[in-house]
């Protein structure tokens, strides 16, 4: 398995744009993660998904973000307007199931920068 | 709310030495806890998951340890090398929320 996919790898916007960010989770995962990892703050939970449904979204910051798992190999992560501190490393894991059995796999990040 | 400390948030040693990382957290009620490791501008990497039931884990030069009535987890390296220098976070696992540490930068001397 290529392991969890996330794209862009980089990606640079003005503030005010719209920005999409994808995951594709490892085939047969049931859960899906997103994360924002910052210096100040470190890596934090913003929501996940249960079969494709939303579980649990008190990180997301604001309703600028919202996310969306339309089926069970694809997930975005979109921000709507942008703002120059939403800059951060964004990442996507997922862990085959939940209750804490299963250890959770990262893909590699988009760095998100808004200027 | 769970919280979840790495002290020292940057440690250097010269290559050779055994060498521990710690952890600490705020609430014992985890069903696991998991070590990381994350190169830089890379994803993060799993090393160990210690079950809530388990006292320690280990891989190769690798020996993470649980405590949970203490709130403490450590990572002990043996032997470290060059290619051990990344940064160390802890994760605490409860209701399918992982909580991470800040992490410990690690830096091995030659």
């Amino acid at each position: 398995d290529a392991g969890v996919i996330q794209s862009p790898r980089h990606e640079v916007t003005e503030m005010g744009q719209e920005v999409t960010l994808r995951c594709k989770p490892i085939s047969g995962h049931d859960y899906l993660f997103w994360y924002r990892q910052t210096m100040m703050r470190g890596l934090e939970l913003l929501i996940y998904f249960n079969n494709n449904v939303p579980i649990d979204d008190s990180g997301m910051p604001e309703d600028r973000f919202s996310a969306k798992m339309p089926n069970a190999s694809f997930s975005t992560l979109k921000i709507q307007p942008s703002e120059p501190r939403d800059s951060a490393v964004y990442f996507c894991a997922s862990s085959l199931s939940g209750g804490g059995a299963n250890e959770q796999f990262f893909g590699p990040g988009t760095r998100l920068t808004v200027l | 709310k769970q919280e979840v400390t790495q002290i020292p948030a940057a440690l250097s040693v010269p290559e050779g030495e055994n060498l521990v990382l710690n952890c600490s957290f705020t609430d014992s009620a985890i069903y696991n806890l998991q070590w990381f490791r994350q190169d830089p501008g890379k994803g993060l990497t799993s090393l160990l998951l210690i079950q809530s039931s388990q006292r320690e884990q280990t891989s190769g030069r690798l020996n993470a340890s649980l405590d949970k009535s203490s709130g403490r987890s450590t990572l002990y390296i043996a032997a470290s090398q060059p290619g051990d220098s990344a940064t160390y976070l802890c994760a605490a696992n409860r209701d399918d929320k992982i909580i991470f540490g800040k992490g410990t930068r690690l830096h091995i001397l030659p």
